[in-house]
């Protein structure tokens, strides 16, 4: 298995709404990220996770929630987001030695907040 | 801080015409550079990658060189493809920066039949 699972693929939300995205992977990759993309940009990249531990938040508002349950497993928590926030929120992950391999990214959840 | 500089799109090209995509480099210690696609509507795929100076990438018909002289790390296609449409970014990893994998700002391609 070489991909990336990313679900759902849409979804649309309230700003009083409470949602969570959700990533898996079954490379034995042992570490795992969330980026945020708007539309033709590179994505921003918001939190690592490194065996299972958050190594890195890029200072992301508190109303995402990252969360990292097992070693194949990345959910990001969603609650009272604003429509700012409306984006492709990609997954990915690297074998520990990162700097070479390269990551291999998710398809993708497109998130609409209105 | 490390950076990645890509030439501005968007490139229209009609298909089976030469493609380069322009990508520099500034980083400390030796980078491993990279191409990710991401077609409309996808998550990105890795394209092609390099992780040390004079290595060649190459996939589907692109291809990329790390040039450390230039710190350039240029794609090129021979002979562009409707399908090829996508935007293309350059990245790189830098063991100093703890492999954060770092963007240029892409490059939206456009292939007409």
């Amino acid at each position: 298995d070489t991909e990336v699972t990313q679900t759902p693929k849409h979804l649309v939300m309230g700003m009083t709404n409470k949602k969570s995205l959700k990533c898996e992977q079954h490379m034995g990759h042992r570490a795992m990220y969330w980026y945020k993309q708007k539309a033709k940009k590179p994505p921003e990249l918001m939190f690592v996770y490194s065996y299972e531990k958050l190594s890195i938040n890029e200072s992301v508002p508190s109303r995402f929630s990252p969360e990292c349950p097992n070693s194949s497993l990345l959910n990001l928590h969603l609650h009272a987001l604003q429509p700012e926030d409306s984006a492709l929120y990609l997954c990915a992950s690297s074998r520990e030695d990162r700097a070479g391999g390269g990551y291999t990214f998710g398809s993708g959840t497109r998130l609409t907040v209105v | 801080g490390d950076s990645v500089t890509q030439m501005e799109g968007p490139v229209t090209l009609s298909e089976e015409a030469f493609l380069t995509i322009n990508c520099t480099y500034t980083a400390t210690g030796y980078p491993s550079l990279f191409w990710y696609v991401q077609y409309p509507g996808e998550g990105l795929q890795l394209l092609l990658k390099a992780t040390k100076a004079d290595d060649k990438g190459s996939n589907k018909g692109f291809e990329a060189t790390y040039r450390k002289e230039t710190t350039s790390f240029h794609l090129e296609k021979g002979s562009v493809q409707v399908s090829d449409s996508a935007v293309y970014f350059c990245a790189l990893t830098a063991g100093n920066q703890g492999g954060k994998l770092i963007f240029g700002q892409g490059t939206e391609l456009s292939v007409k039949p």
